[in-house]
Formats: C-alpha cells, structure tokens, sequence
C-alpha cells in the first residue's frame, strides 16, 4: 500500500528558531515529492515540488530535500516566524501522474511558533 | 483575481438530509478534484473530473455524488447515505495534472 508518513506529528518552536520536518514514503514508482503549507480552517498552498531527478529546493525561507533511493524528504524552516505556524503536509504522486488524482497525502505535521 | 471558490464556510446537516457544497474555479483549469480532510489524516480523493460531463469515483467516493456540467463548476453532493459526513472537504483544480490549486474549504458537521 502506498503510503507517506511524516514526523514529528506536532512541533513547538521559538520564534527565530530554525526546524526541520521530515517525511517517508512508500508509494513506487515515484513522479515528484510536494509540501504544502496549511492554515487553520484554509486550503494548502504549495511551498516546493521535486521530481526524482532533484535533490533539493528553496522557496524563501523553506528548504526542501529528496533522497529518491531512501525515499525520504525534508522541509527545512530558517529563521521560524509566527506566521510560520500552520500544518504542513508532504504529498507524493506516483503512477498514472497527476492529472488522475493519484496523489497520496501525509497527515501532516503542525508547527506552532512561539514569540 | 484568478482562483477556486468554495461555498459555503460553514455548513450544518440534519440527520438524513442531502446537502451540496459548491466549487467554482476561474482558472480554465480542466481537472477539478474533491477531497475529505478528517484530524490527524491525509486527505482523501472523493471524487474527480478530467473533463466536462465526466468524473471518476476516488477512494471513498460511498454517500457521496457529484456533477460536471460546466468547466468551472464541480458541486459535491453529500448524501443521507453517508453515516460520517462531519468532516473539512476542500476542492481543488489543476491544468495539466502538475500545479494544483486549492480551495479554502468547506467544514461540514452534522447536527
């Protein structure tokens, strides 16, 4: 069963801090590696896609990695401001490709940034 | 501003009653996706379309129905048959199965 996990499943932060999220899949064969940034009562919004073919990329203040053969992927957050809290979900596509819908979601891990 | 509507915010269902969640894109997107967003899971495919007048069952697709008459329009209709509606649905669309675009959600609870 294609399935992708992230930990931890909640994290605490000071303001100013940096954090790093992680996330592992399982889901084979492997078309791109996506987080997204959810508010409370919001949709997502994407913050980096990768295919298996990149091994990292920045959008500002986050930084994302893809090891393609560990099938692990992390979201690195600089300089951590309180809009920064929020969940933040990893999606992976595998076959069939996009346009069918065939993305399987992590559950999400919540960040909280304190002053 | 180009984007996906959805509405309502905030929707209550009585026991047994059918209720419709309304999704509008203006961004001549031809995919359009709904999925169920429950506490500590990930999102989960209801249901999806490709094209006008076509749509495909996704993962957990039982009590609900939908409808494709417009390009811009993909209504979810959730039914009585559904015994655990309570739950955030979000629409979302995509051109070319690569970018996605998200609505900001509908949060139904039944009463």
């Amino acid at each position: 069963k294609n399935q992708v996990e992230q930990s931890p499943q909640s994290l605490i932060i000071l303001e100013g801090k940096n954090c790093t999220l992680q996330c592992n899949y399982t889901v084979s064969p492997f078309s791109n590696l996506r987080w997204y940034k959810q508010d409370t009562g919001r949709g997502p919004v994407s913050l980096t896609i990768m295919t298996f073919s990149e091994n990292t990329k920045s959008n500002g203040r986050y930084t994302a990695t893809l090891d393609a053969d560990t099938k692990q992927s992390s979201l690195h957050i600089t300089a951590s401001q309180l809009s920064d809290s929020a969940s933040y979900i990893c999606v992976v596509s595998g076959p069939g490709g996009t346009s069918y819908g065939k993305l399987t979601f992590g559950q999400g891990t919540i960040l909280t940034v304190h002053p | 501003d180009g984007g996906i509507t959805q509405s309502p915010k905030y929707l209550f269902r009585k026991e047994g009653q059918n209720v419709t969640l309304s999704c509008e894109q203006n961004l001549n997107h031809d995919a359009m996706y709904w999925y169920r967003q429950d506490p500590g899971q990930g999102l989960r495919l209801i249901y999806y379309s490709q094209i006008v007048n076509d749509f495909q069952k996704g993962d957990i697709a039982e009590g609900y129905s939908v409808s494709r008459e417009k390009k811009e329009s993909f209504p979810l209709t959730v039914t009585s048959a559904q015994k655990n509606p309570t739950a955030f649905y979000l629409c979302a669309s995509s051109r070319d199965g690569y970018g996605y675009t998200f609505g900001s959600g509908t949060r139904l609870t039944v009463v």
